[in-house]
């Protein structure tokens, strides 16, 4: 069974600060790694996607991608109290449905 | 923009009783989903389809079935609907190739109590 963990939080930052939110996963055989955000209430929406090792951009997100520690994390600069939201890891192995499997979630509160 | 419309927001049902969650994409997509989310266990797999009435199983199958007569439209059936299938119900649509590069796109879930 392919796993992918999240701390559960809630993970709490102030406003202006540095979130930054992690995930393992179980299967070496991962080729890509995404990031949704999930407002309460509403569906999951991708905010980042990431592929070989290192670091990626995207205005105030940086994902992170480790795959000899099989680990990715999120970096969410200048935190803002729009970003507090449920933030999902997802993970595929081979585009196929059983194999793009999701953690269970981050709740991220940026207080104001 | 890619549309996917659950049919009902939320729903309270019996013990016992069928129940039929209907979903309908609007962008031609081939791959279609439905996903339960439970607090602290994320989205779990049900059902996928790649193709007019094609299905797989997905994670957690059983008390569950599904039928696409239509490319657009995915259903998710609950043939004696138990207390332990209360969850938020999401389904999704994804171009082919969508899981290579996380294109999934979801309705906005379908909130089921069954009491």
């Amino acid at each position: 069974q392919k796993e992918v963990e999240q701390n559960s939080g809630p993970l709490s930052v102030p406003e202006g600060a540095i979130a930054s939110l992690n995930c393992t996963y179980s299967d070496r055989g991962s080729q890509s790694f995404f990031w949704y955000r999930q407002y309460s209430g509403k569906s999951p929406e991708l905010i980042m996607s990431i592929y070989s090792n290192g670091d990626k951009e995207d205005g105030r997100f940086t994902a992170q991608l480790n795959k000899a520690s099989q680990y990715v994390s999120l970096l969410i600069r200048d935190s803002q109290p729009s970003d507090s939201a449920t933030y999902l890891c997802a993970v595929n192995t081979d585009n196929y449905g059983q194999n793009f499997v999701f953690g269970p979630g981050t709740r991220l509160s940026v207080l104001p | 923009d890619v549309k996917v419309t659950q049919s009902s927001r939320y729903l309270v049902k019996r013990t016992g009783e069928k129940v039929f969650l209907e979903c309908v994409q609007d962008m031609d997509h081939e791959n279609m989903f439905w996903y339960r989310q439970d607090p602290g266990l994320g989205l779990r797999l049900i059902y996928f389809s790649y193709d007019v009435k094609m299905k797989e199983k997905g994670d957690i199958p059983e008390g569950y079935s599904v039928s696409r007569e239509k490319k657009e439209r995915f259903s998710l059936i609950l043939e004696s609907a138990s207390t332990n299938q209360t969850s938020m119900y999401l389904c999704a649509s994804s171009p082919p190739g969508g899981l290579d590069t996380g294109e999934l796109f979801f309705g906005e879930g379908s909130r089921l109590t069954v009491l």
